[in-house]
Formats: structure tokens, sequence, C-alpha cells
């Protein structure tokens, strides 16, 4: 079991720019999840998926960000036209798909915007 | 507005003692709790899951939850310096069996 894996784990990137992260989620778990953390607070949620269907999407979510899991597989999030705000550490997380299964979370991708 | 509150701490303690972890929720209807152990830069690793009133053990770590009182603790007994991190308060929402909502953090520190 070789854990949920993300990458890159460090983004430097202009404001205006579009980053993309990747999430591979442990094998057999259904459910794919993204939180972003910001220093001091706990991880907020943002979307979910189970299987390749995104099946809720939070008010932190706005237009500019995209997720997907085209094969039910890896996720993808992307942020477009990145802004101050963004700084943050996105955190993917998976379980499988009985309910109250404890989601278990990779490294994350910490963002930095200049 | 689900919140879950913890003390933000830095919880200080000496090597060996007891460290006592709390947390309250405001959703009644939450079924699921967790505790993560977050240690500084790093991601949010499970410790803990507890579903029913009362105590659950494992290891130096005691899960306890009281859902009448909308309260669950964590405690470390011996405690070790290794054991200094932040640690998360996660409540599964009421009414969804997938959203984490996550406590602030109480940062601990166990002093040699």
């Amino acid at each position: 079991d070789t854990g949920v894996s993300q990458n890159p784990r460090h983004k430097i990137t202009k404001r205006g720019q579009n980053v993309t992260f990747r999430c591979d989620p442990i094998s057999e778990h259904n459910r794919l999840y993204w939180y972003r953390q910001t220093l001091g607070q706990g991880p907020e949620f943002l979307t979910y998926f189970q299987n390749e269907a995104q099946l809720e999407k939070s008010r932190l979510l706005s237009d500019r960000f995209s997720a997907e899991r085209p094969k039910g597989s890896f996720s993808t999030l992307e942020i477009q036209r990145t802004e101050q705000g963004d700084s943050a550490m996105y955190l993917c997380a998976s379980s499988q798909s009985n309910s109250n299964q404890p989601q278990h979370f990779g490294d994350g991708t910490r963002l930095s915007i200049l | 507005q689900k919140e879950v509150e913890q003390n933000s701490g830095p919880l200080s303690v000496p090597e060996g003692a007891i460290a006592s972890l709390n947390c309250t929720y405001s959703d009644r209807v939450s079924q699921s709790f967790f505790w993560y152990r977050q240690y500084s830069g790093k991601s949010p690793e499970l410790i803990m899951s507890i579903y029913s009133n009362g105590d659950k053990e494992d290891g130096r770590f005691t899960a306890q939850l009281n859902k009448a009182s909308q309260y669950v603790s964590l405690l470390i007994r011996d405690s070790q310096p290794s054991d200094s991190a932040t640690y998360l308060c996660a409540v599964l929402s009421g009414g969804s069996n997938y959203k984490l909502t996550f406590g602030k953090g109480t940062l601990l520190t166990v002093n040699p």
C-alpha cells in the first residue's frame, strides 16, 4: 500500500498563472476528496468524488477552480488566474466507499503565489 | 454553520505525563469522529476514530465520545517528545457521509 500520492509537493508561481495538481489515491479507494489548509487553520473541504462522479463542490471552490477524476482513479485540481489568496496547502484524501470510513491524506501540495 | 471547536493551545506537558485534548462540535446528528496528528509542514495523519459513546483505546491513545454533550476528547498517556504536534479533531458532518469538518487544532508540546 503506497498511500495517497500528490505532486508536485511545492509550486511557486506568479499571480495570474494557471496551476494544476495531481492526486493518486490509495488503489482500492473509490472516494477522493480535496481540502485546502491555510496556516493556523484546519483543512477545509473543497470537493468530493465517488469514482469519476464529482458529487459536491464547496462554496470555497470558485469558478477559477476545477477538479476532475476522469477514469475514477487519479484526480487533478486546476486553479486558473491564481490570486494571492490561493496560497495554501492543497490536500487530497481518499477512503473506501463504505459509510464513515476514515479519510487518509496525502502529503499535500504547497502553493505559493508571488 | 457546522462548527468544531478546539483549544488552540499551546498545551505543554512534561514527558511521561498524560496529555488531554478536547473538542466540541455543533452538529447533533454527527456520527463519526476522528483525531488526526499533524507535524509542522506535514499532512494530517489519522490516529484514532470513534463512532460510539464511551472510550476507545489504542496503545497510548484513548478517544472518548459523549454525544449528549457533543464532546470528544483524546488522551495521550506516557507522552513522548515525538508526540509534539498539532492534533486536529474532525467530525463527519451529519447528513453526509463524506465531508469532514475540522477544528483549528491544538498544538501539543511535550517537554523532555
